[in-house]
């Protein structure tokens, strides 16, 4: 079974904070992705990552960073936490683009 | 206009009724089409592919209309277990490394 785990379920930041969101894969996939869902928008793609060190800007990279330095981890960095980042973030890990399997998200509240 | 639109719901049914909802897209030349499922407070997790011709696995149906442009769900015989939020997606191309994902319908089974 593949497993992706997320370091926080629930995480509450102040406004001007640098945020860092952890996530592992145990599977040896390739790509790896970082998404935020916000209710009546959807999952929304940040960014992207298809190997170590390789990244690509998603849909909604402004005000985000992140870091590919290991196969298994991929981190998501808010460089200056802002209140409309308040959001669930999911990390998906994949070997076929459209079988992404998830971890368990981090609900963000910044504040 | 959203790549990916559906019906938020939420689609209440009884337990042993059909639901059935759609989802349309706005790229006529998307290749690939999936649905998830996103159980209350959980990651989403791939729950079918959607084949031109059609497919089913066990009580869900799936098609395409390309001529539309709309995927559609059909779940027979609905069991409490069913009820979650489905999620349309739609992969641009095979080469392509981004799902577009649809804000879910929302099914409800009561008993």
């Amino acid at each position: 079974d593949v497993k992706v785990t997320q370091s926080s379920r629930y995480l509450v930041k102040r406004t001007g904070e640098k945020v860092f969101l952890e996530c592992v894969q145990d599977m040896d996939h390739e790509n790896m992705f970082w998404y935020r869902q916000d209710p009546g928008l959807g999952l929304r793609l940040i960014y992207f990552s298809y190997d170590v060190k390789m990244k690509e800007k998603g849909d909604i990279p402004e005000g985000y960073s992140v870091s590919r330095e290991k196969k298994e981890r991929f981190s998501l960095i808010l460089e200056s936490a802002s209140t409309n980042q308040t959001s669930m973030y999911l990390c998906a890990s994949s070997l076929l683009v459209y079988e992404q399997y998830f971890g368990p998200g981090t609900r963000l509240t910044v504040t | 206009r959203k790549e990916v639109e559906q019906d938020p719901g939420p689609f209440n049914v009884p337990e042993g009724a059909t639901v059935a909802f759609n989802c349309t897209y706005s790229n006529s030349a998307s290749q690939s089409f999936f649905w998830y499922r996103q159980d209350c407070r959980k990651e989403p997790k791939l729950l079918m592919s959607v084949y031109s011709s059609g497919n089913e696995d066990g009580r869900f149906t799936a098609q395409l209309n390309r001529a539309s442009q709309y995927i559609s769900l059909l779940i027979r015989d609905s069991k409490l277990s069913d009820s979650a939020t489905y999620l349309c997606v739609v992969l641009n191309s095979p080469n392509d490394y981004k799902l577009s994902f649809g804000a879910g319908t929302t099914v409800t089974v009561r008993a």
